[in-house]
């Protein structure tokens, strides 16, 4: 059974330029969250879907990040300009809707902006 | 907004002593979850616990639920090297979202 995949797994950039992360969720999963992990801010909730619809975006530090889910099986998270304070661990994850299940985390992208 | 924290920060002990983290609200959750996240990992889902007062255990790891729904503690009997890594708690607010906590970081001297 696949899980969660992320890709690119690391991503090394310069500040200024366009990234973007890639997350494939569990088949079936109708609800795909973005996290960003630091040492300093822990885990935050970027923000998260409900059957491709963004639920909550409350997360997203700025307009310089962008998020789409343009069907069930695929997301993506666009920095642009990136900053150096964007490096972080990002993982996306996946859940069924209703309450009663468990998120289930890729294995994230480890982002490092110079 | 909605506060989970988590004590204590960090916590190092010798193998074969227990270990627990404390997981307290600032709101009554409507469910809790707990998750662990080894060194280099990603957070891998352990349980949730739901009901008021509820007891969940799983091997040595032993998940509570207070009465008020506002606080979790997580204990582990006979602490082992494979317990190593950090766990969090994380509250339900609305929907899927949830709020976690900053997390407990366990290492175990052998």
């Amino acid at each position: 059974d696949a899980g969660v995949i992320q890709s690119p797994r690391h991503e090394v950039t310069e500040m200024g330029q366009e990234v973007t992360l890639r997350c494939k969720p569990i088949s079936g999963h109708n609800s795909l969250f973005w996290y960003r992990q630091t040492m300093m801010r822990g885990l935050e909730l970027l923000i998260y879907f409900n059957n491709n619809v963004p639920i909550d975006d409350s997360g997203m530090p700025e307009d310089r990040f962008s998020a789409k889910m343009p069907n069930a099986s695929f997301s993506t998270l666009k920095i642009q300009p990136s900053e150096p304070r964007d490096s972080a661990v990002y993982f996306c994850a996946s859940s069924f809707t209703s309450g009663g299940f468990g998120q289930y985390f890729g294995p994230g992208t480890r982002l490092t902006v110079t | 907004g909605q506060q989970v924290m988590q004590i204590p920060q960090y916590q190092h002990v010798q193998e074969g002593e227990d270990f627990t983290t404390y997981c307290n609200s600032s709101t009554t959750l409507s469910n809790i979850q707990w998750y662990k996240q080894r060194p280099g990992g990603h957070p891998v889902f352990l349980i949730q616990l739901v009901k008021s007062g509820e007891v969940k255990k799983q091997k040595r790891l032993t998940f509570q639920f207070g009465e008020a729904k506002k606080n979790s503690p997580l204990h582990i009997t006979a602490t082992q090297t494979t317990d190593v890594g950090t766990y969090f708690c994380a509250g339900r607010v609305y929907g899927n979202k949830l709020v976690f906590g900053a997390g407990t970081i366990l290492r175990v001297k052998s």
